[in-house]
């Protein structure tokens, strides 16, 4: 079945203990993102990333870090997690970019179950 | 930096009523708009898009408006029903030849159907 899969999908934690929440897709897509979900402000982009070893910010990077070495994970490591990093996160992916003519674009995007992490 | 703002935060309708949602983006260069439904305890799915070449698209109950002179897009879903309720987000984008990948979500919009 094709999915992205999440985990772990409920963690609490304290602040300034290092996390990691994986993520892996089996579609062999190349593009990948981090997004966090927070009442009233919808789905903020963290991170992405067009392929392995290539990433990029988004809108709320800081406080974040990714990585990908595989292009089938895309871990989001909270080095030292505060309390405003409370919040439900979701992956996502998306087949290569690379459209006809060279045009580069997300098209669809399948997301993860989400990760919901209480910072106290 | 490219804005997107989604009306209205919460719709509440009766069930075989229609309902709409509007967003606005705020970046001329976006051209690519996709609606995602999120369910309870889910993760958002697509359920239409629509690119800036074409000014309507229709999938059965669901339809998606553009306006690119206005900058807004609207959903429309007809004859609702009781699944049909959930929390749904519009996205814009810019496709083309840069590393332009980042998309923008509006706030959502948390639909009811009232039986």
């Amino acid at each position: 079945e094709a999915q992205v899969t999440q985990n772990p999908r409920y963690l609490i934690t304290v602040t300034g203990k290092k996390l990691t929440v994986t993520c892996s897709q089996n579609m062999n897509h190349e593009y990948m993102s981090w997004y966090r979900q927070d009442p009233g402000l919808g789905l903020r982009q963290i991170y992405y990333s067009m392929n392995v070893e290539v990433t990029d910010k988004g809108d709320v990077p800081e406080g974040y870090k990714v990585s990908r070495k595989e292009k089938r994970n895309f871990p989001l490591i909270l080095e030292s997690p505060s309390p405003n990093q409370t919040s439900l996160y979701f992956c996502a992916s998306s087949p290569s970019p690379l459209g006809k003519g060279g045009a580069v674009g997300l098209g669809a995007q399948y997301f993860g179950p989400g990760t919901r992490l209480l910072v106290l | 930096g490219e804005n997107v703002e989604q009306h209205p935060s919460t719709l509440s309708v009766q069930e075989g009523d229609s309902a709409v949602i509007k967003c606005t983006y705020s970046d001329s260069a976006s051209n690519y708009f996709p609606w995602y439904k999120q369910e309870l305890g889910k993760g958002p799915q697509l359920i239409i898009d629509i690119r800036s070449n074409v000014g309507e698209k229709k999938d059965q109950r669901i339809a998606v408006t553009l306006n690119k002179t206005a900058k807004h897009f609207s959903l429309h879903i007809t004859e609702t029903q009781p699944e049909d309720s959930a929390v749904y987000f519009c996205a814009a984008s810019m496709e083309g030849y840069s590393s332009a990948s980042k998309i923008i979500f509006g706030s959502g919009t948390r639909l009811s159907i009232r039986p």
